[in-house]
């Protein structure tokens, strides 16, 4: 199992450009997740879904889309980057059971706005 | 209005003392929380959780004891071993339909030799 994976791990964009990251997970969870990380600030949840083609925002959507077309993949774009994007980016999967809510966490993907 | 509150940025420990990571939350409808481990570079690892019915729960070197009157939750790693530096981040989880966490800024542990 390679559990939750992130594509690409960094990128460098120019203000104004657009790009998506792709997250995947192996292990059918029905939910999925997109943090982002700044300095000081901790995880911030930007938007999540609760099943295939579902979305939903969470505390900083803006500025962000996201589409979940597949169980197990789960894209957020960014449609016209602004140096404030610029941060760690977290997947994670996770099931809803009544004795955890643990979440799996990708790798990260580390963008630049310049 | 932060929820989850680590108000210590950074704790240094030496090797096999205890370290006490701590942790408090504003919501009372929080119901479930969490404490997450993260090396740099790396994703978060779930390390372990407390249900709000319980007060305490120990996997082996690490235990999180839940003070629910206080809203406070604290990490205990007994003993600490430098391969425990990492960043922890204290979640939880509002009891409602949707299971998002809310996760405070992070503690910093140093473990030193």
């Amino acid at each position: 199992n390679a559990g939750v994976t992130q594509t690409p791990k960094f990128r460098v964009l120019k203000t104004g450009q657009s790009m998506t990251l792709l997250c995947a997970q192996d292990m059918n969870h029905e939910y999925m997740y997109w943090y982002r990380q700044d300095p000081g600030m901790g995880l911030r949840l930007i938007h999540y879904s609760v099943g295939e083609g579902t979305t939903a925002k969470g505390e900083v959507p803006d500025g962000y889309n996201v589409s979940r077309l597949k169980k197990q993949n789960f894209l957020l774009g960014l449609e016209s980057a602004a140096p404030s994007q610029t941060s760690v980016y977290f997947c994670a999967s996770g099931e809803r059971h009544f004795s955890s809510y643990e979440q799996y966490f990708g790798p990260g993907t580390r963008l630049t706005v310049t | 209005d932060q929820q989850v509150k680590q108000n210590s940025p950074s704790l240094s420990v030496q090797e096999g003392r205890i370290s006490i990571l701590n942790c408090d939350y504003t919501n009372s409808m929080f119901d479930y929380f969490l404490w997450y481990k993260k090396y740099p570079a790396e994703g978060p690892t779930f390390l372990i959780s407390i249900s709000s019915i319980k007060d305490k729960n120990e996997d082996g070197r690490f235990t999180v004891f839940l003070n629910k009157s206080a809203k406070h939750l604290s990490l205990h790693i007994v003993p600490s071993q430098p391969g425990d530096s990492a960043v922890y981040f204290c979640a939880a989880r509002v009891n409602s339909g949707y299971s998002t966490l809310t996760f405070g800024k992070g503690t910093m542990l140093l473990v030193s030799p």
